[in-house]
């Protein structure tokens, strides 16, 4: 079946610093969305792409979608501690269900 | 107020019980479903129902059983035959399958 694969699995960074999630499938996406998960919360959507080479930006986050609609990115300039929890990008399959990257945990070292 | 209910939001059970865990929506979706969450893991489909009286195996299906007798309900059974329960449960909805998905907050469940 279709998979999406989410690197990395963790990344630890200063506050201040920059983080950066990818999603990469092997098959062409018709579109892809973004949820945010905080420690012990919920997940929370964020945004959808749809369109080849989409760019989105939602103040310090900044959304891409590949031109061959193959990958995505979402990158935080400056990080904060409100940006702590995990990322989890989602795709949806030809069945209509949505398939879940296994996210990317953005710890801010102390 | 608008949104999914879960409830309880903790749960303990007892080896070889039986627990539901309650789901309710007031947004008017047509499709719902079940999650599981190990500790630093990700989301692992368990069932899911686009419509109701129809409802679909997921990834992880073994050990549990759910009903939609109705739109806004959806709630899932934790059988004694899930032999490792211990697990942070997410009950979501969308206006359809494939669309944003919008989760409750959660039910803790815990083996003791």
């Amino acid at each position: 079946g279709q998979q999406v694969m989410q690197i990395p699995q963790y990344q630890h960074v200063q506050e201040g610093e920059d983080f950066t999630t990818y999603c990469n499938s092997s098959t062409t996406l018709s579109n892809i969305q973004w949820y945010k998960q905080r420690p012990g919360g919920h997940p929370v959507f964020l945004i959808q792409l749809v369109k080849s080479g989409e760019v989105k930006k939602q103040k310090r986050l900044t959304f891409q979608f590949g031109e061959a609609k193959k990958n995505s990115s979402l990158h935080i300039t400056a990080t904060q501690t409100t940006d702590v929890g995990t990322y989890f990008c989602a795709v949806r399959d030809s069945n209509y269900q949505l398939i879940w990257g296994a996210g990317t945990k953005l710890i801010i070292k102390p | 107020d608008g949104g999914i209910t879960q409830s309880p939001k903790y749960l303990f059970r007892k080896e070889g019980q039986n627990v539901t865990l309650s789901c309710e929506q007031n947004l008017n979706h047509d499709a719902m479903y079940w999650y599981r969450q190990d500790p630093g893991q990700g989301l692992r489909l368990i069932y899911y129902s686009q419509i109701v009286n129809d409802f679909q195996k997921g990834d992880i299906a073994e050990g549990y059983s759910v009903s939609r007798e109705k739109k806004e309900s959806f709630p899932l059974t934790v059988t004694s035959a899930q032999k490792n329960p211990t697990a942070f449960y997410l009950c979501a909805s969308s206006r359809w399958a494939g669309n944003t998905i919008y989760f409750g907050e959660g039910s803790w469940l815990t083996v003791v």
